[in-house]
């Protein structure tokens, strides 16, 4: 079973900082999701990689195969960007998402 | 496109009643799938299905069933609730295994 680890659990910042969250996995996979979830609850789904980075507006997604880790960044934060960002892997022998417990981040304005 | 759509958004029940969370989707998704969030736990899968008519367990299907006679609809059943059932639950549809996961707004199950 693939173990799927975030850091930090909670994450408090100031509006405009940089912001990094990680996700390890344990097992080789075929992809990697980022999903957010918002205050009242509804999922969205940021990105999802294979390889490589991936942009989108101030949100950046990073992948490192060999060292199975994931890293999503958010440049000039917002207090909008308050949420919980949660990593998603999927192995290639597996039929299913394996979730990371997510990261609590809140952006103080 | 009203993409994933799930009800109730609330429900209680007593211990040993049975109900249904309702899921669609306008998609035309082959992959749906529905999970279970707790605190402190990351979503985890109940049972999944890859086309009308095919259907699997996840890693915690007991307490709980479901069929897909359409694409569209993946109804997930509660055979006799329990308090440990007691979970926000989210269904969720994609193109294929690996897609975009695309999710409904969730139905927040309370069991006395």
């Amino acid at each position: 079973k693939n173990e799927v680890e975030q850091s930090p659990q909670n994450l408090t910042a100031q509006e405009g900082e940089f912001i990094t969250i990680n996700c390890s996995y344990s097992v080789g996979i075929s992809a990697l999701h980022w999903l957010q979830q918002h205050p009242g609850g509804g999922i969205v789904s940021l990105f999802m990689l294979s390889s490589g980075k991936k942009k989108h507006g101030r949100l950046i997604a990073t992948i490192n195969i060999q060292e199975k880790h994931s890293s999503l960044h958010i440049t000039a934060s917002h207090p909008r960007d308050s949420a919980v960002y949660i990593c998603a892997a999927h192995s290639g022998s597996a039929r299913q998402l394996t979730f990371g417990s997510g990261t609590q981040l809140t952006v103080l304005p | 496109n009203a993409g994933v759509t799930q009800t109730p958004k609330f429900q209680v029940l007593k211990t040993g009643q049975s109900m249904t969370l309702q899921c669609a989707q306008d998609m035309n998704h082959e992959y749906m799938s529905w999970y279970r969030q707790d605190p402190g736990m990351g979503l985890r899968l109940i049972h999944y299905s890859v086309g009308a008519g095919i259907t699997d367990q996840g890693e915690v299907p007991n307490g709980y069933n479901v069929s897909r006679s359409t694409t569209e609809d993946f109804p997930l059943r509660l055979l006799s609730a329990a308090p440990s059932q007691t979970s926000v639950y989210f269904c969720a549809s994609s193109v294929g295994l690996l897609g975009e996961q695309f999710f409904g707004p969730g139905t927040r199950l309370t069991v006395l």
